[in-house]
C-alpha cells in the first residue's frame, strides 16, 4: 500500500486566495482526520470523518475552513479566503475505526505558506 | 476530558546511552496510549501502542514503552540511542468514544 497520499506537498499563495488540500486515505480505512501543525500550537485536530460523514469539526478554526469527503478514497480541506496565520503544515491521517485499537497513519503533510 | 503531558520540550542524550522520553496522561476510563515519531519534513510515524495486557510494550526501531497505571505514565525508552533516533516524539491517548489527543511533543537529540 502507498500509505496516505497528500497533495500538494508544498503550497505558496497570497492572502485572499483559495487553497485546496487533498488527501487519499489508505484503502480500506473508514476514518479520515485532518490536522494542522504549527510551532506555536503544536498538532491540532481540525476535523474527522467516519464512513465519509463528518463526525467532529469542532477543531475547524473558522468558517473560512471547510472539509469534504465525497467518497471513501478522497477528501479535501479548503481555505477560502486564506490568511497569513493559516501558514502551517496540514496533515491527513486515516485509520480503520471500530475497535478503539486502531492506529492512525499519517500522510507526509502539505506545507502551506500564505503571503 | 482526556489530556496528555510531555514535561520535557527537549531531551539530549549521548549515542549509545539509554534514552527516556516522558509522557503522562489523564483519562476518565482505561487509556489507549500511543507513541509517534516525526522526522524532519515528514508526517508522524506510528511507533507503538498500549491497549491491554503486558505493561511493557515493544515497538519499532528498538523502542519500548512502559505503562504505569498508578503513575498514569507511558514513558518511551530505548536501551541504546542512535544518532538517527533524533526526531520529534509525540505521545497520544484515546479514551472510549473520544478522539486522539496528542501531547505537545518532545524533541530528542542524540549526540555522537
Amino acid at each position: 500500500d502507498a500509505g496516505v497520499i497528500q497533495s500538494p506537498r508544498h503550497e505558496v499563495t497570497e492572502m485572499g486566495q483559495e487553497v485546496t488540500l487533498r488527501c487519499k486515505p489508505i484503502s480500506g480505512h473508514n476514518s479520515l482526520f485532518w490536522y494542522r501543525q504549527t510551532m506555536m500550537r503544536g498538532l491540532e485536530l481540525l476535523i474527522y470523518f467516519n464512513n465519509n460523514v463528518p463526525i467532529d469539526d469542532s477543531g475547524m478554526p473558522e468558517d473560512r475552513f471547510s472539509a469534504k469527503m465525497p467518497n471513501a478514497s478522497f477528501s479535501t480541506l479548503k481555505i477560502q479566503p486564506s490568511e497569513p496565520r493559516d501558514s502551517a503544515v496540514y496533515f491527513c491521517a486515516s485509520s480503520l475505526e471500530g475497535t478503539l485499537q486502531e492506529t492512525q497513519y499519517f500522510g507526509p503533510g502539505t506545507r502551506l505558506l500564505v503571503l | 476530558a482526556q489530556s496528555v503531558a510531555q514535561p520535557e520540550d527537549q531531551v539530549n542524550v549521548a549515542e549509545g546511552n539509554p534514552l527516556t522520553v516522558k509522557c503522562t496522561y489523564s483519562v476518565s476510563g482505561n487509556p489507549y496510549l500511543f507513541w509517534y515519531v516525526q522526522y524532519p519534513n515528514r508526517g508522524l510515524q506510528f511507533l507503538l501502542k498500549y491497549i491491554t495486557g503486558d505493561n511493557l510494550v515493544k515497538g519499532s526501531y528498538g523502542f519500548e514503552a512502559e505503562f504505569n497505571k498508578s503513575q498514569t505514565s507511558f514513558h518511551l525508552k530505548k536501551p541504546s540511542a542512535l544518532v538517527s533516533d533524533s526526531a520529534l516524539y509525540f505521545c497520544a491517548v484515546r479514551d472510549i468514544g473520544q478522539n486522539f489527543v496528542f501531547g505537545p511533543g518532545t524533541r530528542l537529540s542524540v549526540l555522537p
